[in-house]
C-alpha cells in the first residue's frame, strides 16, 4: 500500500515571499502520479500541479513549481511571489496508475498562511 | 468542468438516524467516489464504484454503504449515524489527469 507524508501541519510566509511545503510518500510501484491539491476556505479540492514519475523535468504551472526526487520519494511544492489568495491547506496526493478507477492517496495536508 | 454536485452541502442530524448523501455527474463517468476528510488524516477513500450497481470498499467503509442504480449518481448511506461520522464528505470523478471533485458536504452528528 502507498502512504503518503506531509509533515508539516502548518506554515506561514509573508506575501511576496516563497516558500516550499514538503511531501513525501513509499511505494514500490516504478510508474505513478503525483499531485498537489489546494482547498481555500471555500472547502473546494482545487487541482493545482501534477508530476508523472517516468518524467525527469519538474512540473511547473506559473508560480507554483515542484522538486521531484524519485529516488528519495520526495514531492516538495514552491510557491513563489506567494499572494494572500494562497492561503490554503495544501494537500500532497499519489495515484498508482494514470488510468480510471486507480486510487488517490492523500496526505495530511499543511495548512499555509500567507501574510500581508 | 466536470459536473459534480453533491447534496446537501451541510446536514445536522442526531445519533442513531440514518443519512444519505447525494453525488451526481452529468458526464457518464464510469468511476466515481466517496471520501472523508478529517483533520490530521487528510482525505481518505470510503467506497467507490466502477459503474452500475458495481462498488466496493475503501480503507474507512466500516459504517457505510453506497448505491449505484445510474451512472450519474452514486449514493453514501450512512445507516445508523454516529458522531465518529462527523465529518466533511466528498465525491470525486476520476478523469485522465487526475480527480475532480464535488464542493463537499459537511455533516454533523450530534
Amino acid at each position: 500500500a502507498q502512504t503518503v507524508t506531509q509533515s508539516q501541519p502548518e506554515m506561514s510566509v509573508q506575501e511576496a515571499e516563497t516558500v516550499t511545503l514538503s511531501c513525501t510518500y513509499d511505494t514500490s510501484e516504478n510508474n505513478y502520479y503525483l499531485f498537489w491539491y489546494k482547498q481555500p476556505p471555500s472547502r473546494q479540492m482545487i487541482l493545482v500541479i501534477r508530476q508523472e514519475a517516468y518524467k525527469q523535468q519538474n512540473a511547473t504551472e506559473n508560480r507554483f513549481s515542484v522538486n521531484f526526487q524519485k529516488a528519495a520519494k520526495s514531492f516538495s511544492l514552491k510557491i513563489s511571489d506567494s499572494q494572500l489568495g494562497d492561503t490554503a491547506m495544501y494537500f500532497c496526493a499519489f495515484m498508482k496508475e494514470r488510468t480510471s478507477g486507480s486510487r488517490l492517496t492523500f496526505g495530511e495536508g499543511t495548512q499555509l498562511t500567507v501574510n500581508p | 468542468d466536470a459536473g459534480i454536485t453533491q447534496s446537501p452541502r451541510h446536514k445536522v442530524t442526531e445519533t442513531g438516524t440514518p443519512v444519505t448523501l447525494r453525488c451526481h455527474q452529468t458526464e457518464n463517468h464510469r468511476y466515481m467516489y466517496w471520501y472523508r476528510q478529517d483533520p490530521g488524516h487528510g482525505l481518505r477513500l470510503i467506497h467507490y464504484s466502477y459503474g452500475v450497481k458495481d462498488t466496493d470498499k475503501g480503507e474507512v467503509s466500516d459504517g457505510y454503504s453506497v448505491s449505484r442504480s445510474k451512472t450519474e449518481d452514486f449514493l453514501l448511506t450512512l445507516e445508523s449515524a454516529t458522531s465518529s461520522q462527523t465529518s466533511v464528505y466528498f465525491c470525486a470523478i476520476s478523469e485522465s489527469y487526475g480527480y475532480t471533485f464535488g464542493s463537499g458536504t459537511r455533516l454533523t452528528v450530534v
